[in-house]
């Protein structure tokens, strides 16, 4: 049974570029949340998607958009680039509803803004 | 005040040594509660959940929550080498119930030393 993925697991972009980070939960969930990792800090949540719709959302700017798609697995968009948007990307998913509410981690996306 | 707050270390224990590491919570509201442990440059990995006061344990690691005083903890026994990591606290704000949104401290780094 696949875990959570995540691609790419590294990425370098420019200022002002525009960035587009995938995950796949894992099998049962139907729930995907993303979260931001600076270096030496906790994650901070930006939005989950359930159903195909934004359920909740952080403290994060509009530059920051996501989807899910039918088959749960979700994309995390980023535009103009900025440096301190330099993070670990993870993408989190559960089961809502489920027994098991736990949230359960992809190995997140490394991404470098230069 | 921030949300989840830990001590951010390093805590460094001998190997065989219990391990004792804090968290506090600032909204008297939240209903769930989790230790995940994260290895350097690795996405972090569920340990421990909590939900009601008193203690959890599930082999060497043994939670503690206790409501009143806006605390959970986490307990390793038997400290190993392989137990050094960064160690998060996260929590599970008012309304965010069903969502499973996480609020997380900033982490605390644990050395076990051989």
């Amino acid at each position: 049974d696949a875990g959570v993925t995540q691609s790419p697991t590294h990425l370098i972009k420019t200022r002002g570029q525009q960035v587009t980070l995938r995950c796949s939960p894992k099998s049962g969930h139907d729930t995907v949340s993303w979260y931001q990792q600076a270096l030496g800090q906790g994650p901070q949540f930006i939005f989950q998607y359930y159903e195909e719709e934004e359920r909740q959302r952080g403290n994060f700017p509009d530059r920051f958009s996501g989807h899910q798609f039918p088959n749960y697995s979700s994309e995390l968009n980023v535009n103009a680039l900025l440096l301190g948007d330099s993070a670990l990307y993870l993408c989190a998913s559960r089961e809502t509803g489920g027994t098991d509410p736990e949230a359960f981690f992809g190995q997140g996306t490394r991404l470098t803004v230069v | 005040q921030k949300e989840v707050e830990q001590n951010s270390g390093p805590l460094s224990v001998p190997e065989g040594a219990i391990a004792s590491l804090n968290c506090t919570y600032s909204d008297r509201g939240s209903q769930s509660f989790f230790w995940y442990r994260q290895y350097s440059g690795k996405s972090p990995e569920l340990i421990m959940s909590i939900y009601s006061n008193g203690d959890k344990e599930d082999g060497r690691f043994t939670a503690q929550l206790n409501k009143a005083s806006q605390y959970v903890s986490l307990l390793i026994r038997d400290s190993q080498p392989s137990d050094s990591a960064t160690y998060l606290c996260a929590v599970n704000p008012p309304g965010s119930s069903n969502t499973g949104k996480l609020i997380f401290g900033q982490g605390t780094t644990l050395q076990v030393k051989p």
